[in-house]
């Protein structure tokens, strides 16, 4: 058990919709990463909260979005929801100045 | 553009003998190597790191080598365990902007048998 934890476990929807995913980070860690994992990307880092704001961005598409709320657990926002939006999702937390990030047991997304 | 990849998909390797996952980046900026296992159905359990200062870390059956005249790391689990048949994927970071994004590679599925 990192101590990474991720809400929904499972979530199932419709194209064109808008989902929340939930993560709370180890506690005292103050970074917390979101990844995407898909079958033909593999693991791929989105977005980066540090302390409540937003510090590091990758390929994360303008239908996603996230925010990390004062008592640090962060919210991952996916709207108008594509089938290609189907994958894993995982939080990632980390102590500011460490290279290790502790993963969450992920939210498996699929759009039907 | 990659800038990590593990070549190998699969690894098939006897209990008690020695697996090596080995992995190459292309980025000279990277500065810290990280391996994650990872079991089906879970996140990524981080394994072991090793700074771009260094050429070796060991923690028990667990050493990661790094060359960087290669851009090249790997992991060396001695012996190998059945337990530690799961998928293995080697990320890097760099410092940018005060963040530290993983980077990953593809992974290489790792089978012991017994």
């Amino acid at each position: 058990d990192s101590g990474v934890t991720q809400t929904p476990k499972h979530l199932i929807t419709a194209t064109g919709q808008r989902v929340t995913l939930r993560c709370s980070p180890r506690s005292g860690d103050l970074s917390v990463y979101w990844y995407q994992q898909s079958l033909d990307q593999g693991l791929q880092f989105l977005i980066q909260y540090y302390n409540g704001e937003e510090r590091a961005k990758g390929n994360i598409l303008e239908r996603f979005s996230a925010q990390q709320f004062p008592d640090l657990h962060s919210e991952l926002n996916l709207s108008s929801l594509e089938l290609g939006d189907s994958a894993l999702y995982f939080c990632a937390s980390s102590v500011e100045g460490s290279g290790e990030q502790y993963f969450g047991p992920g939210t498996r997304l699929t759009v039907t | 553009d990659q800038q990590v990849k593990q070549n190998s998909p699969s690894l098939s390797v006897q209990e008690g003998r020695i697996s090596i996952l080995n992995c190459d980046y292309t980025n000279s900026m990277f500065d810290y190597f990280l391996w994650y296992k990872k079991y089906p159905a879970e996140g990524p359990t981080f394994l072991i790191s090793i700074s771009s200062i260094k050429d070796k870390n060991e923690d028990g059956r667990f050493t990661v080598f790094l060359n960087k005249s290669a851009k090249h790391l790997s992991l060396h689990i001695v012996p190998s365990q059945p337990g530690d048949s799961a998928v293995y994927f080697c990320a890097a970071s760099f410092f940018r902007n005060a963040g530290n994004m993983l980077t990953f590679g593809g992974g290489t599925r790792l089978m012991v048998k017994p």
